[in-house]
């Protein structure tokens, strides 16, 4: 069975740094882009960008570039998520998706159950 | 970036009911459009990709439809399990972007 499994739920201060996986399981790993997703409280869903675990390639969201970064370790089938200096409004649910592509139609078959994180003072 | 529109942000609707959610992009998408669905304290779960192409194990009672900037979501006679928020996505170009999503109540 493919699967993704995140890490557990984090509770920071504002300022502090942060890395959450991403390690999948039951496919080739560096085969497919991982995507991570956002979940703010209450909120929609917004695509924060993908990584290419074959190569490290990244594609962020302008929204989100230079906020965060992707990596993976393609040893351990694992890609991660980071921040250097949290802020309050990064208070959210973090998905990870494993991104698929037929006939050039690319769509999220896979996802993690969420990681929840929470930065306040 | 390309924005998605859905209308109704919600709806309630009866077991047995026909529902239909719209999603509009800004610009052009071709069929560039995925259907997820979430339920409460749940990761989304695919239902359509090409806009109207069913993912595997997904109940014939969903279907898809449109092109360009217009683009359908029906589901033919709902059932207890389909209560939940529905998002549009598009895959034609990144940044992807979500509709603000549609919340199916029970009426």
């Amino acid at each position: 069975e493919v699967q993704l499994e995140q890490s557990g739920a984090e509770v920071k201060k504002p300022g502090e740094s942060l890395r959450i996986s991403c390690q999948g399981s039951g496919y080739s790993f560096t085969s497919d882009f991982i995507n991570w997703v956002r979940q703010m409280p209450g909120g929609g869903l917004e695509w924060m960008g993908r990584i290419d675990p074959s190569d490290s390639y990244t594609n962020y969201s302008p929204s989100f570039q230079g906020h965060v970064s992707m990596s993976v370790d393609k040893s351990i089938s694992t890609a991660y998520l980071q921040w250097s200096s949290l802020q309050a409004s990064d208070t959210a649910i973090y998905y990870c998706a494993r991104q698929q592509v037929v006939n050039h139609y690319y769509y999220m078959d896979v996802w993690g159950k969420g990681t929840s994180v929470t930065v306040s003072s | 970036d390309i924005q998605m529109t859905q209308s109704p942000s919600s709806l309630s609707a009866s077991v047995g009911d026909r529902v239909t959610i719209t999603c509009r992009a800004s610009q052009s998408i071709s069929s560039d459009l995925n259907w997820y669905q979430q339920k409460p304290g749940k990761a989304p779960k695919y239902l359509i990709y090409a806009a109207s192409t069913l993912l595997s194990g997904v109940p014939s009672r969903f279907s898809g439809s449109g092109s360009g900037t217009d683009f359908t979501l029906t589901i033919s006679s709902l059932q207890p399990e389909d209560f939940a928020t529905y998002y549009c996505q598009q895959s034609y170009t990144t940044p992807w972007t979500f509709g603000q999503g549609t919340k199916v109540e029970i009426k």
